[in-house]
């Protein structure tokens, strides 16, 4: 079975600080991963996916993220927080040849400060 | 091109009724699913539909159930409403084609149903 953790419920940076937002899967077939951004009252909004190309994707708005197969890891960075990066960011997989089911992970809260 | 839209936005029920949440596809977009945020989780999927027909499901009770009308819009119907049932209803669109782990789900910005 497919699963998703994400570390850390909240996260805390400073405006132009690094943002560094964890993300672990389980599945037992190459997955597709995904990140998703939620902005209060607003539906999620895709960020960026991994399909199996490059391991190293670039998102919109300034983010990416690394696949790293050995640490079934897939962390989405941004060099520099802005404050209107404030959101909740959701990592999920779906299994490559399935139909579009996502797992999300519980979701990661971004607060960003002067 | 026009979004994912939900229909209503906000309501309240009370327990044991029933409700329905209404949603429009993105043009272009031939599946739908919906999903279910509880407070401070990650959503869940509920199911999906393709060609009107049901098309994968999560773990929920019959009680839930769905549409897909001719022109890919949806609805979702929940029956006997508890109070677990409280949540953002989220309902997503994409388009069916050969890898469809990889398609983007559109989402819509959701119906936040309360039971009392």
């Amino acid at each position: 079975a497919q699963s998703v953790t994400q570390l850390g419920s909240h996260v805390s940076v400073s405006e132009g600080a690094l943002v560094l937002l964890r993300c672990n899967y389980s599945s037992s077939v190459p997955p597709y991963l995904f990140w998703y951004v939620q902005y209060p009252n607003q539906g999620l909004q895709l960020l960026l996916k991994y399909t199996s190309a490059a391991t190293l994707v670039k998102g919109i708005n300034g983010f990416e993220a690394e696949f790293k197969k050995s640490e079934t890891s897939f962390h989405l960075t941004k060099p520099s927080a802005h404050m209107s990066d404030a959101a909740e960011y959701f990592c999920a997989v779906s299994q490559s040849g399935g139909y579009n089911k996502l797992i999300f992970g519980a979701g990661t809260r971004l607060a960003v400060h002067p | 091109e026009t979004g994912v839209t939900q229909s209503p936005t906000h309501l309240i029920k009370t327990r044991g009724q029933q409700v329905t949440l209404r949603c429009s596809s993105q043009s272009g977009h031939n599946t739908v699913s919906w999903y279910q945020q509880a407070l401070g989780q990650g959503p869940q999927f509920i199911f999906q539909y393709y060609r009107e027909e049901e098309n994968g499901r999560g773990n929920f009770p019959p009680r839930f159930s769905g549409l897909q009308f001719p022109n890919y819009s949806s609805e979702l119907n929940v029956n006997a409403l508890e109070l677990d049932d409280s949540a953002l209803y989220l309902c997503a669109s994409s388009p069916r084609t050969g890898s469809s782990g990889a398609n983007v789900l559109t989402f819509g910005a959701g119906s936040r149903l309360t039971v009392l």
